[in-house]
């Protein structure tokens, strides 16, 4: 069973929408990541968040941490064609090295 | 951050046999993981590959199916052996920043496996 459920699966939208993008878990982690994947590549790191209720922007992206450390959320304001690609969160569990991924949501943004 | 250079980049195997994954990193690295990609989805830890010792499986993968090797703190290899169809997935190696967790893992292109 996937520790970590993102939601939407799939997002297609038009360039200039917004959209929000979810990483639900039961599971508390010591930091929840968020990477970009593109086909043919691998994962690319896009942010870390460590303390509960922490929110970091980056450009267009906003990323939320939970007061609890068990979810996340990313924001994107006016999506553009460049930001189409699979999105992952992912956490590392406790005293770990682990990285556990998310279910993934692939976005589709249309010009 | 570390280079990694996997080969091969994609492989057409028949059913039965095995294909070793090669991941070369261009730094000394503590931790080496090895992820599976099935077809649509997301990444899921296949093990952690320990340099000098066993690798640690995750729940639902053996030893005997993914025979894994770090002969160094720099290289490792990921054979999956016996193959079949379902076997068919996008393979990864990943790599622990030396600085700390937090400032993401490095990954692989993948190998893309294609069982027929």
């Amino acid at each position: 069973t996937q520790l970590l459920e993102q939601s939407p699966q799939f997002l297609s939208i038009q360039e200039g929408e917004n959209l929000t993008v979810y990483c639900n878990s039961s599971s508390v982690f010591s930091s929840l990541q968020w990477y970009r994947q593109e086909p043919g590549e691998g994962p690319v790191l896009l942010v870390t968040v460590v303390t509960g209720g922490e929110v970091k922007k980056l450009k267009r992206l906003t990323f939320q941490f939970g007061d609890a450390r068990k979810d996340s959320s990313l924001h994107i304001t006016a999506a553009q064609p460049g930001d189409t690609g699979l999105y992952l969160c992912a956490g590392l569990k406790t005293n770990t090295d682990k990285l556990i991924f998310g279910t993934g949501t692939r976005l589709q943004v249309f010009p | 951050s570390a280079v990694i250079s996997q080969k091969p980049s994609r492989d057409i195997c028949q059913r039965g046999t095995s294909l070793t994954i090669q991941c070369q990193v261009d730094s000394q690295v503590t931790m080496m993981f090895w992820y599976r990609q099935q077809p649509g989805q997301s990444l899921t830890l296949i093990a952690t590959a320990n340099q000098g010792s066993e690798a640690t499986y995750e729940s639902g993968f053996v030893i005997d199916k993914f025979p894994i090797s770090r002969p160094n703190l720099t290289f490792s290899t990921l054979t999956v052996s016996n193959l079949s169809p379902e076997d068919s997935s996008i393979y990864l190696c990943s790599v622990r920043p030396r600085l700390g967790a937090q400032r993401g893992y490095t990954f692989g292109s993948g190998t893309r496996l294609t069982v027929v």
